[in-house]
């Protein structure tokens, strides 16, 4: 079975250019995870969707980060304008459904911004 | 609110040493979930066991061994017989209902462990 794919692996831009990462979930999973690891910390969730809906977004920056999972399978997560503190991992799960189900994780994909 | 604490930041030892991360946790919730995830330095999560709230029984998979005590929130994992394989970040992480009934996980700030020859 595949896992989760992710691209690209690394992007570096300069602050306030625009960056967008794409995922392609487990197949036949419904829930879809966005998370932000920097340097040094635990992941922390950005948007969860359930098929083409968002669940939670709450911690999500909204005046510069986007993300849509319009066919309810393959993801992505736009960042503009980028600044200096969006350098991390972004890495996108899913899972089943949306009950307390295991994720899974994708390779991630590492953003600098100079 | 969640939390989940990893308190050794690093741990470093010789290779065929048993060694043991230690996780704490805090919720308000009764069901909830625990999970411990590997980071090998290619920075994929690789998912290693899930343990439900009400389940307690102690958990062997090989050389990895979970015990989960709800009386002090804590979940550690042992690693026996270390090998230089098993070098990697280990994170351990709480299911929460987040907004939404959302299955949001929150992550401790992980434990790097270092296995040297």
């Amino acid at each position: 079975e595949a896992g989760v794919a992710q691209s690209p692996r690394y992007k570096i831009i300069e602050k306030r250019q625009s960056v967008a990462f794409w995922c392609n979930p487990i197949s036949g999973h419904a829930t879809l995870y966005w998370y932000q690891q920097i340097l040094g910390q635990g992941p922390k969730l950005l948007i969860q969707f359930q098929n083409n809906g968002v669940v939670d977004d709450s911690q999500l920056p909204k005046d510069r980060f986007s993300a849509e999972r319009l066919k309810g399978v393959d993801s992505t997560l736009k960042i503009q304008p980028a600044k200096l503190e969006d350098s991390a991992v972004y890495l996108c799960a899913s899972s089943l459904d949306r009950g307390q189900e295991t994720q899974y994780f994708g390779p991630g994909t590492r953003l600098l911004v100079l | 609110a969640q939390k989940v604490t990893q308190a050794q930041t690093e741990i470093s030892v010789v290779e065929k040493e048993d060694v043991t991360l230690d996780c704490v946790y805090e919720t308000r919730d009764t069901t909830y979930y625990l999970f411990w995830y590997k980071q090998p330095p290619s920075g994929e999560l690789v998912f290693l066991i899930r343990r439900n709230s009400f389940d307690e029984q102690n958990e062997i998979s090989g050389r990895y061994s979970w015990n989960f005590q709800k009386s002090t929130s804590s979940f550690n994992f042992t690693i026996t017989a270390s090998q230089v394989v098993d070098s990697a970040v280990y994170f351990c992480a709480l299911s929460d209902r987040g907004l939404g009934g959302g299955n949001k996980l929150t992550f401790g700030t992980g434990t790097q462990l270092k296995v040297e020859l």
